[in-house]
């Protein structure tokens, strides 16, 4: 299934760097997400698009900046990161966000290393 | 607060049964997933339970049980490719999915 994909598959940035995440759903859907995902921890939602609006951001730091230009595209901007923002940032797609069971269906992320 | 809870690692032999235990503590329910993420990959959707029971799908069986905050996701006839990380999500009231940390199988020979 590569319904979500996601680039790059691996980055490795200096602190002072600016670098996108970019995600792309080939499924039709309304709604997507970002999550950060660290070892041994729960996934951590970041920010939610439904019909290119932003809905949901989790007190996320500047540093990260979001951009969802249409339905199907969705950017993760970085900038003047720190160490500690080094995971595993996986974005997914759903029919919508406003309500309901929707399964969610996740691409394969990008690993991130922040030096 | 909400709270995930799953084991962290468990280990079972290949051919053999394994349970995965979730339970959850949330503002209100609206149904239970489960995922399943092999190393470097996209989690990918396995199961949802919404009311009480057992729902099987082939090797992999689900099962909740609301009054008790609890549900378990059972494994048949593992294979090698069953080791993976199997996540567990609690949608909330507000229709927030609420991740547990994910339990790592590990298979062996």
């Amino acid at each position: 299934e590569t319904g979500v994909t996601q680039t790059p598959r691996h980055l490795v940035m200096g602190m002072t760097n600016k670098k996108s995440l970019k995600c792309e759903q080939h499924l039709g859907h309304n709604a997507m997400y970002w999550y950060k995902q660290s070892a041994k921890k729960p996934l951590e939602l970041m920010f939610v698009y439904n019909f290119k609006e932003q809905t949901e951001n989790n007190s996320v730091p500047s540093r990260f900046s979001p951009e969802c230009p249409n339905s199907s595209h969705l950017f993760l901007h970085l900038h003047t990161l720190q160490p500690e923002d080094s995971a595993l940032y996986l974005c997914a797609s759903s029919q919508d966000s406003s309500g309901g069971a929707e399964t969610q269906y996740f691409g394969p992320g990008t690993r991130l290393l922040v030096l | 607060g909400q709270n995930i809870d799953q084991p962290t690692e468990m280990t079972a032999t290949e051919g053999a049964i394994v349970q995965i235990n979730c339970t959850y503590q949330t503002s209100g329910f609206n149904g239970l997933f489960w995922y399943q993420q092999h190393a470097g990959e996209a989690p990918t959707f396995l199961s949802y339970n919404v009311l009480d029971g057992l729902e099987e799908k082939g090797r992999f069986s689900s099962f909740l049980s609301r009054s008790k905050g609890y549900s378990y996701l059972l494994l048949k006839e593992l294979q090698m490719k069953d080791s993976a990380s199997y996540l567990c999500a609690v949608l909330d009231s507000n229709y927030q999915l609420i991740w547990g940390a994910g339990t790592k199988l590990i298979i062996k020979p």
